[in-house]
């Protein structure tokens, strides 16, 4: 069973286009991160949200927190090629410094 | 370093050998975590430290498996009587501090194939 649930497990769209992808979860977490992760590389941190309702924009891309810190979105709007990768959540588990990951959505960018 | 350096990058072992993968976190970093990561999914944790102290290993998927990081710094993940079901990448990542919500900063991994 998984922890954190991402959907959808694959995304592929034309440039251009908005998408929003999911993290969600039965447990409350402290604080939810969002990473990608190019091919052949390790994940890379893009943000941390911590409060319930919160909302955090990265040039095109958008995080919310949801307010009961069970659950989070990415939203990304124009989507470019350069955005293709693997999308990741991750939390800490049981509010300890354990990161649990999240089994990621695969985000496909056409030209 | 400049950033976290796992080695080797590749590594193809026969079945029944044990193998050693190496982590060097950045310079500094208090935590550091093992993860595992099939193709296309998610990290799973195996286990982490704090300075020279392994604060968790309940990630860790049975008794072959075992960590150490003896001076607070570099880190091995050594793998006994490997089988083919070891087969993976190995990720290592290290935060600047302790506590919950830090950046964890990842390394390229070490691709283990057992043969």
């Amino acid at each position: 069973t998984q922890l954190l649930e991402q959907s959808p497990q694959f995304l592929s769209i034309q440039e251009g286009e908005n998408l929003t992808v999911y993290c969600n979860s039965s447990s409350v977490f402290s604080s939810l991160q969002w990473y990608r992760q190019e091919p052949g590389e390790g994940p890379v941190l893009l943000v941390t949200v911590v409060t319930g309702g919160e909302v955090k924009k990265l040039k095109r891309l958008t995080f919310q927190f949801g307010d009961a810190r069970k659950d989070s979105s990415l939203h990304i709007t124009a989507a470019q090629p350069g955005d293709t990768g693997l999308y990741l959540c991750a939390g800490p588990f049981q509010g300890a410094q354990k990161l649990v990951f999240g089994q990621g959505t695969r985000l496909t960018i056409n030209p | 370093g400049a950033g976290v350096s796992q080695s080797p990058r590749y590594k193809v072992t026969k079945r029944g050998q044990d193998v050693a993968l190496r982590c060097d976190p950045i310079s500094g970093h208090v935590s550091l975590y093992w993860y595992r990561q099939a193709l296309g999914q998610g990290p799973e944790f195996l286990t982490y430290f704090n300075y020279e102290a392994q604060q968790d290993k309940s990630g860790l998927p049975n008794d072959r498996f075992s960590a150490e990081r003896p001076e607070g710094s570099i880190s091995t993940l050594t793998i006994q009587r490997t089988e083919q079901r070891d087969s993976a990448m190995y990720r290592c990542a290290s935060s600047s501090r302790r506590g919950v919500g830090t950046e964890a900063f990842f390394g390229q991994g070490t691709r283990l194939t057992v043969v």
